[in-house]
């Protein structure tokens, strides 16, 4: 197994660019989510996805917008990059449908920089 | 409200010293609690966790214990090794628009152990 894979790894926008932050996993989890992590502010949920179908908002979710159209995949989008949203990003995933807080399985990260 | 609270770092330690991260959490009800650990450059992966009160989680040498009345999930390891070196993450289950899977996050501990 993969795990959760995330793609790119390094990404450089400019002020207004879009762009799609790629998430799979092969562990055929129910639960998905996206956090950022910024400096001396933990990891803030964006969005999160109970199965496919189904997404919902997390603490920090303006400028992004997510889908979830299979079990695997849970395509982060930045609408219109901003500064304020250089952060590292981070995938996770766990088995359970969001009823409990299971064990989650977290991708290597995307290090978003908007200039 | 909802929140994970652990002590700021960087927390300096030599070799075989002995290791407290404090974390306190406040919540309704009685979430599940988690250690997640972040080497370098990498993703966060799940170091232990304790679904209910009095519990004790534990994994390669570190424990928490589940403490209700003081409503804290402290990390301790009798002797820390350099590869110890990371950031150590406390969260907590949180109920957010229904779903208990999502986390709430501290804001991390940054751990170097010196030889």
């Amino acid at each position: 197994n993969a795990g959760v894979t995330q793609t790119p790894k390094f990404q450089v926008l400019k002020t207004g660019q879009s762009m799609t932050l790629q998430c799979a996993q092969d562990m055929n989890h129910e639960y998905m989510s996206w956090y950022r992590q910024d400096p001396g502010m933990g990891l803030r949920l964006i969005h999160y996805s109970v199965g496919a179908g189904i997404t919902d908002q997390g603490e920090v979710p303006n400028g992004y917008n997510v889908s979830r159209s299979t079990t695997e995949d849970f395509p982060l989008r930045l609408l219109s990059a901003a500064p304020s949203q250089t952060s590292v990003y981070f995938c996770a995933s766990s088995y359970s449908g969001g009823l409990v807080a299971d064990t989650q399985y977290f991708g290597p990260g995307t290090r978003l920089t908007v200039l | 409200g909802n929140s994970v609270t652990q002590m700021e770092g960087p927390v300096t330690l030599s070799e075989e010293a002995f290791l407290t991260i404090n974390c306190t959490y406040t919540a309704t009800g009685y979430p599940s609690l988690f250690w997640y650990v972040q080497y370098p450059g990498e993703g966060l992966q799940l170091l232990l966790k304790a679904t209910k009160a009095d519990d004790k989680g534990s994994n390669k040498g570190f424990e928490a214990t589940y403490r209700k009345e003081t409503t804290s999930f402290h990390l301790e390891k009798g002797s820390v090794q350099v590869s110890d070196s990371a950031v150590y993450f406390c969260a907590r289950g949180l109920n957010y628009g229904g779903s208990q899977g999502n986390l709430i996050f501290g804001k991390g501990t940054k751990l170097s152990v010196k030889p």
